[in-house]
């Protein structure tokens, strides 16, 4: 079964600093990932995906997330926090097998972004 | 174009009394999924929808949820004999195909207490 890890339910950084919110995935095989934002009151929103091509993946909004494969990890970047960025973001996992569609999520990481 | 629609956005209903929610998917997007998320926890995989058959209800958690999809289109997510433990936002998605890899689109979720 998949599982998905996000270490640090919340992450404070200030305006300007790096950006690393954390995910470690547990699957069979090499899966596709994925990071999603959810600002309050709207619905999850895809920021990128890995599907085995590069395995750093470019997102929207200047976010960036590597795969690494022996530490089984997809964690999310962006150089420099910007006030809008606070929101809670999510890492799930899909399987390339038979259950294709079905993604497992990680619990969430809440960013806030201080002045 | 319209993004996932779900309705209503709030319901409030007592224990016991039965609950349906409705998912409105993008045109086109053959794919559809339902995802429960309680508070402080990512979404939790319920029921997907190839077209009008569930591909994968794998995710209900007994036989008091039920989800139908008639035409391919509009999901109806039906909720028997409420219990307590139901509160949680639930969420419907879309994507083009139910291939693992294709970006699932969120609606808004529909927030479900059960008094």
């Amino acid at each position: 079964a998949q599982s998905v890890t996000q270490l640090g339910s919340h992450v404070s950084v200030s305006e300007g600093a790096l950006v690393l919110l954390r995910c470690n995935y547990s699957s069979s095989v090499p899966p596709y990932l994925f990071w999603y934002v959810q600002y309050p009151n709207q619905g999850l929103q895809l920021l990128l995906k890995y599907t085995s091509a590069a395995t750093l993946v470019k997102g929207i909004n200047g976010f960036e997330a590597e795969f690494k494969k022996s530490e089984t990890s997809f964690h999310l970047t962006k150089p420099s926090a910007h006030m809008s960025d606070a929101a809670e973001y999510f890492c799930a996992v899909s399987d390339r097998g038979t259950n294709a569609g079905k993604s497992t999520f990680g619990d969430g990481t809440t960013l806030t972004v201080k002045p | 174009g319209a993004g996932v629609s779900q309705t209503p956005s709030n319901k409030v209903t007592e224990k016991g009394k039965y609950v349906e929610l409705r998912c409105d998917p993008i045109s086109g997007h053959t794919a559809l999924y339902w995802y429960r998320q309680s508070l402080g926890q990512g979404p939790e995989f319920l029921i997907y929808f190839q077209g009008t058959g569930a591909a994968d209800d794998s995710g209900l958690p007994n036989d008091r949820f039920f989800a139908v999809r008639p035409e391919g289109s509009v999901s109806t997510l039906k909720i028997q004999r409420t219990e307590r433990g139901d509160s949680a936002v639930y969420l419907c998605a879309s994507s083009l195909s139910g291939l693992a890899h294709n970006e699932q689109f969120f609606g808004p979720g529909t927030r479900l207490t059960v008094l």
